[in-house]
Order: C-alpha cells, then sequence, then structure tokens
C-alpha cells in the first residue's frame, strides 16, 4: 500500500508565478489535509478536504491561496502570484476516517526567488 | 485558540541517558499525537494517544497523557544515536480533525 505521495518535490517559482502542489492520498483514504512548515518551525494547519468538499479551510489564507479534492484525481492546493514569504515546505496528509491518525507525505519545498 | 507548546526546544544528550520532553496544551482535548521528523524528510506517526492515563511504549520511547493536567510526555530510556530528530506533539481538539502542532524538540543524542 504506498503512501501519500505528493509531487513536485521540489519547486522553484519566481514572485509573480503561480505554484501548484498536488497530493494523492493512500489507498482507501478519504480526508486530506495540508499543512505548512515555515523554516525551524512546527506545521500549521490550512485546509482539510473530502472528495469534492472543503469541509475546514480556517488555515488557509484569505487571498491568493486555493485547494480542491476533485472526484478523480489529486487534491491541489494552488497558489497564485508567490511571494519570498510562501517559501516553506507544504505537507499534505490523509486519513481513512475523521479523528483519525494523519499519515504524511514526503512533502513539496517551494523556493520563491 | 489552542496552543500546543513544547520544552525543551532543543536538547543535546549523550547515549545511554534518559530524558523527557514535555507537551502542554491549553484547551480539552482527550486526543494527542507524537511524530518524528528527520531533515528534509516528512513525519513519521510514533503514537496516538486517546484518553486520560494512556501511556504506550515502543522500544526506548514511551508515551503517556494526563488529560487533567493538559500534558503529554514523550520520555527517552537509554539514548542512541538513532533517535536524533525533531519530535513533535500535535493535538487534535475534537472538531474537524485539524491538529495543531508543537513547536518541535530538537533531539541530538551525541556518541
Amino acid at each position: 500500500n504506498a503512501g501519500v505521495m505528493q509531487n513536485p518535490r521540489h519547486l522553484v517559482r519566481r514572485r509573480g508565478q503561480e505554484a501548484r502542489l498536488r497530493c494523492s492520498p493512500m489507498k482507501g483514504h478519504s480526508h486530506v489535509y495540508w499543512y505548512r512548515q515555515l523554516p525551524e518551525e512546527g506545521l500549521k494547519f490550512m485546509v482539510y478536504l473530502q472528495k469534492e468538499n472543503i469541509i475546514d479551510e480556517s488555515g488557509m489564507p484569505k487571498e491568493r491561496f486555493s485547494a480542491e479534492f476533485p472526484k478523480e484525481g489529486p487534491s491541489i492546493l494552488r497558489i497564485q502570484q508567490v511571494v519570498r514569504g510562501d517559501s516553506a515546505a507544504y505537507f499534505c496528509a490523509s486519513s481513512p476516517r475523521v479523528q483519525e491518525t494523519q499519515y504524511f507525505g514526503p512533502g513539496t519545498r517551494l523556493l520563491v526567488l | 485558540e489552542l496552543k500546543v507548546e513544547q520544552n525543551p526546544l532543543f536538547l543535546s544528550m549523550q547515549e545511554g541517558k534518559n530524558y523527557t520532553i514535555y507537551c502542554n496544551y491549553s484547551t480539552t482535548s482527550d486526543r494527542l499525537y507524537w511524530y518524528r521528523q528527520d531533515p528534509g524528510k516528512s513525519l513519521e506517526s510514533l503514537f496516538v494517544l486517546l484518553s486520560n492515563g494512556a501511556v504506550k511504549q515502543e522500544g526506548r520511547l514511551m508515551a503517556s497523557l494526563d488529560t487533567k493536567a493538559r500534558l503529554s510526555t514523550l520520555h527517552i530510556t537509554a539514548a542512541v544515536h538513532d533517535l536524533s530528530a525533531t519530535y513533535f506533539c500535535a493535538v487534535d481538539p475534537g472538531t474537524a480533525s485539524k491538529l495543531t502542532f508543537g513547536t518541535g524538540t530538537r533531539l541530538q543524542v551525541t556518541l
């Protein structure tokens, strides 16, 4: 059973470009979570999704950030018009049911030049 | 707003020694997780503690939960170099499953 998959693993963007981060949950998991980790800090919750629904986006910045988890395909975290402050590691996690252990992917390390 | 604090933030210890990492949280929760992160890597689930008084052990690591004190501990017994990593506790407040992470404890075990 493959774990949570994320791609790309590393992403370099110039200021003003768009970043798209993909996450495929573990097989049988329908709950997906996105977290952001700044250097030397803990993870901060961004958004929680189930198939085709955003359940909780209280950690998402109001502008430039969006997330989706379509019926088919991976979950996507999209950052428009990136700024240097967006440079961070973005982790996706999945769980089979609500309030069960979340399993994390390898992360996407975004660098904005 | 739920706050989760860990201490110490950094811990350097010799092989063979024992030590405890503390995780305090500010609001009621009965579900607490411990994760391990190696540099540049993802998070590995170590323990999930579901109720007051829960204790779990795996190898040289033992985690416990006191929900009344809002405190969890991760005890390291006879540390070995392979345990060097950053350890995070994370609290699920019981609504919508979003985890609030502690600041992390960077453990360095020296030979």
